[in-house]
């Protein structure tokens, strides 16, 4: 079965660069959610979007934007890199209500 | 208010049941989830339940909800060690129904030969 795609896996870039990050979602899930986990702490929720508009937010650095496109992928950019957004990042996808299911997730390493 | 809260630590043998506690403030949340996270890996679905539940089974996996005291367990009968892991669980609050996951610290799971 078709699973939430993540891509990069692994990213490395130096304070105050961009990032973007992308998510393909499981195939007819029209909502995505953005986490970030940082190293041993639970997912912390990001954004979330419905059908390509924002539909929540949560503790998301203003340094950090996010859309969802027509295809329903996402993409969450990360501008003025600091050292504390060293984390696994994680994209999720459901069908509202009920099972969210999550990627690989990508991991951004700050230096 | 939002918060989740498990044990951090359970160490259980090989063959033997494990049961991993779980509470939660909100007591609208719609959808409980648990999900197993395998060093650096990402985070997998084992189970949910729906709020108008108090136990759902699932092959060697058993949740059990208590609402009146807002108490969350999963049980893994006959635990291997491939279930070796960290278990969050995770609660959906109803505000605005947009799905968003608050998750519990998570249950580092040991099992010994």
């Amino acid at each position: 079965a078709a699973g939430v795609i993540q891509s990069p896996r692994h990213l490395i870039k130096e304070k105050r660069e961009t990032a973007t990050l992308k998510c393909y979602p499981i195939p007819r899930h029209d909502t995505v959610y953005w986490y970030q986990q940082g190293p041993g702490q639970d997912p912390q929720f990001l954004i979330s979007f419905y059908e390509k508009m924002q539909s929540d937010k949560g503790s998301i650095p203003d340094r950090f934007s996010a859309q969802q496109f027509s295809d329903y992928h996402s993409e969450l950019n990360m501008s003025s890199l600091e050292l504390g957004d060293s984390a696994l990042y994680f994209c999720a996808s459901s069908l509202p209500p009920g099972e969210q299911y999550f990627g690989p997730g990508t991991r951004l390493t700050v230096t | 208010g939002e918060d989740v809260e498990q044990s951090l630590f359970l160490s259980v043998r090989e063959g033997d049941s494990s049961v991993i506690n779980c509470t939660y403030t909100d007591s609208s949340s719609t959808y409980l989830y648990w999900y197993k996270q395998e060093p650096g890996a990402g985070l997998q679905l084992l189970t949910y339940i729906f709020s108008n539940m108090d136990m759902k089974q699932d092959q060697r996996l058993t949740v059990l909800l208590n609402k009146k005291d807002k108490h969350l367990s999963l049980r893994i009968a006959d635990t291997q060690t491939g279930d070796s892991a960290i278990y969050f669980c995770a609660e959906s609050p109803p505000e605005g129904n947009t799905g968003k996951l608050i998750f519990g610290q998570g249950t580092t799971l040991q099992v010994k030969p």
